[in-house]
């Protein structure tokens, strides 16, 4: 069956510091994958989505990036983060060219800026 | 872009009675609508999803309708327990370039009191 990690769980970290959250997925090839933030008691906002090795869009202009260095590894990074960076950070995949597919999520990082 | 607006944003009702949540959407190309329930500090987690060729599909106690005409679809829970208490996003979804891309609605904190 297929599994999608994330980690770290929580990360507390100073405003303008540098920050790499990782996304993997196991038992299945060629995912489309997607990052989502959420702020507290809000909905789900996508930031980015990727339908292959190296193939990144961009849904809202931030200073956040991301990358897919393998077909299974998902990794969102910021250079110089900012208090309003604080949230949520779900990764999540689907199956790749069946039109419109179920997305599952994993269990997410809880970002805290100080 | 796709609009995806949801109501009510919270929902109280005693244990054993129906709750209803109400979802539009904008862009008349969406052809999936997932709904996802969020418990507190947790990942979202599909409860029902359905495609635009349905106009209502159910799973025991779940159900959701939808009018493309009108661009609306509605979360149907029956004869509802304290476990159902949670947050519960819908989405709205068209296939592109082989990934598919999910706008979330604003959320509805369901709780079921004793």
């Amino acid at each position: 069956s297929q599994t999608i990690h994330q980690w770290p769980a929580t990360l507390v970290q100073p405003v303008g510091s540098p920050l790499s959250l990782e996304c993997t997925v196991e038992g299945t090839s060629n995912p489309n994958l997607y990052w989502y933030r959420q702020a507290a008691g809000r909905g789900l906002q996508l930031l980015f989505y990727s339908v292959g090795i190296g193939q990144i869009s961009s849904e809202v202009p931030q200073n956040l990036s991301a990358s897919r260095p393998q077909d299974r590894q998902f990794i969102l990074s910021s250079k110089k983060l900012l208090l309003s960076d604080s949230g949520f950070y779900l990764c999540a995949w689907s199956v790749r060219g069946a039109g419109t597919s179920t997305q599952h999520f994993g269990d997410g990082t809880r970002l805290s800026i100080l | 872009g796709e609009n995806v607006e949801q109501h009510p944003s919270t929902l109280s009702v005693q244990e054993g009675d129906s709750a209803v949540i109400k979802c539009t959407y904008s862009d008349s190309a969406s052809n999936y609508f997932p709904w996802y329930k969020q418990e507190l500090g947790k990942r979202p987690q599909l409860i029902i999803d359905i495609r635009s060729n349905v106009g209502e599909k159910k799973d025991q106690r779940i159900a959701v309708t939808l009018n493309k005409t009108a661009k609306h679809f509605s979360l149907h829970i029956t004869e509802t327990q304290p476990e159902d208490s949670a947050v519960y996003f819908c989405a709205a979804s068209r296939p592109t370039g082989g990934g598919n891309k999910l706008t979330f609605g604003t959320g509805t904190q369901l709780k079921v009191e004793l």
